[in-house]
Order: structure tokens, then C-alpha cells, then sequence
């Protein structure tokens, strides 16, 4: 089946410590997104990529890191800067012309 | 940057009823979807409809871009469609990403 996978779907970590969660695609698909979700609101772009060794910052990329080394493979790591980390990080992919976005189960992250 | 407005916030329906729920932009797009959330957070890609309607079940959308709306209609509703549901643009000529609306939240009662 094609399609987006995130893993764990749900992450505990201590404070100060960085966090990798992985998102992978077989859909073929050019472009990956990270979003970050918060109780009751919508959306925030993290960052994105639309071609492997390449991405952009979305609105809110500080504290966090991303690697594409390889097309299907996008993962994001939740540094120990990021002030307030605990949320619900969404994975997605597009192709780059019609750019419908398809989005992965997401990772329930949670630091103490 | 682009504005997006989505109404009503929260809808409550009987099983069976239809609703229309809005998204207002405050710039020109070139890239309009629907999402649906459901209570377990996945989210589920409705519509691509940077312009004029479409339909896909018991759901359709209309996208009135001269106009910087669009609105996407259930009916006969289900319990399964309740969650969230999210509209997001692209504003035409603008960066490559796409900004989201905070959501119209359904709950359908059986």
C-alpha cells in the first residue's frame, strides 16, 4: 500500500534532550512537509522540501532540524532549544505540480 | 502574509442533517484543499479546488475565487463525519506553502 509513515505515534522525552521522529513515503512523491499541531488549532508549517539535499524554513523552525538524504525519507529532530516542544507533529508529502497534500498519522511528542 | 478564516468554529448536527461550512482568504490563491480530521488526528485530503466546484460522495466543494471564499457542503451526515475540518491556500504569487485555517470542529449525534 502506498502511503506515509510516522513512528513512534507516541514519543515521551525528558527536557533537554534532542528527538528524532521519523517520517518515510513511498508514494513517490517530490515534496515532504512538517507541521507542528497544537490543542485546538490549526496547522504550522515547520519545514519543507521539495527536492532531496534541499529544504526550506516554514514559520516556525527554531529549535528543530530536518535531513533529506534520500527522497523518501524526511525526518525531523526536535532540538533541546525548541521551548515548547510538547504537540502533535504531522508528516505530509506532495507531488510538486499538483501539490495535494497527503499526511502520515502523525507523532504525539510529549517532554516533561 | 494570507489570511484564513474558517466558519462556524464549532457545529453540532443530528445524524441525517446537511451543513455548509466556510473559508474566507484575504488574498488571491492558486491552491485551495479541504482536510478532514478525524478524532484520532489523521488527517484525510478532501479536496484540491483552487477554483470552481467539485463533488465526492456525499460532499462537495465550491471555490468562489473572485470572490476569496469557498465552501464545502455535507450532506445526509454520519457519525463518522464528525472531527475537524481544515481549509488552507496558497497565496498566488507568493512562498510555496500553504496556510491553514483553524478548523470547523462537527460532531454529528446518531
Amino acid at each position: 500500500d502506498g502511503g506515509i509513515t510516522q513512528s513512534p505515534k507516541y514519543l515521551f522525552r525528558k527536557e533537554g534532550q534532542n528527538v528524532t521522529l521519523s517520517c518515510e513515503q513511498n508514494l513517490n512523491h517530490d515534496a515532504m512537509y512538517w507541521y507542528r499541531q497544537d490543542p485546538g488549532q490549526g496547522l504550522r508549517l515547520i519545514y519543507y522540501s521539495q527536492i532531496v539535499n534541499d529544504f526550506q524554513k516554514g514559520d516556525i523552525a527554531e529549535g528543530y532540524s530536518v535531513s533529506r538524504e534520500k527522497k523518501e525519507s524526511f525526518p525531523l529532530t526536535v532540538t533541546s532549544a525548541q521551548k515548547n516542544p510538547t504537540a502533535f507533529y504531522l508528516c505530509a508529502s506532495s507531488t510538486t505540480s499538483r501539490e495535494s497534500l497527503y499526511f502520515g498519522p502523525g507523532t504525539r511528542l510529549t517532554v516533561t | 502574509g494570507i489570511q484564513v478564516e474558517q466558519s462556524p468554529p464549532d457545529l453540532i448536527l443530528q445524524e441525517g442533517a446537511n451543513s455548509t461550512l466556510r473559508c474566507n482568504f484575504s488574498d488571491s490563491v492558486n491552491n485551495l484543499q479541504w482536510f478532514h480530521q478525524n478524532p484520532w488526528g489523521q488527517l484525510i485530503n478532501l479536496f484540491y479546488i483552487p477554483s470552481g466546484t467539485k463533488q465526492n460522495g456525499r460532499l462537495s466543494a465550491t471555490t468562489v475565487a473572485t470572490e476569496r471564499y469557498s465552501l464545502l457542503y455535507i450532506s445526509s451526515s454520519q457519525t463518522t463525519d464528525s472531527g475537524v475540518y481544515f481549509c488552507a491556500v496558497r497565496r498566488r504569487g507568493g512562498s510555496e506553502k500553504l496556510v491553514f485555517g483553524k478548523g470547523t470542529k462537527l460532531t454529528v449525534n446518531p
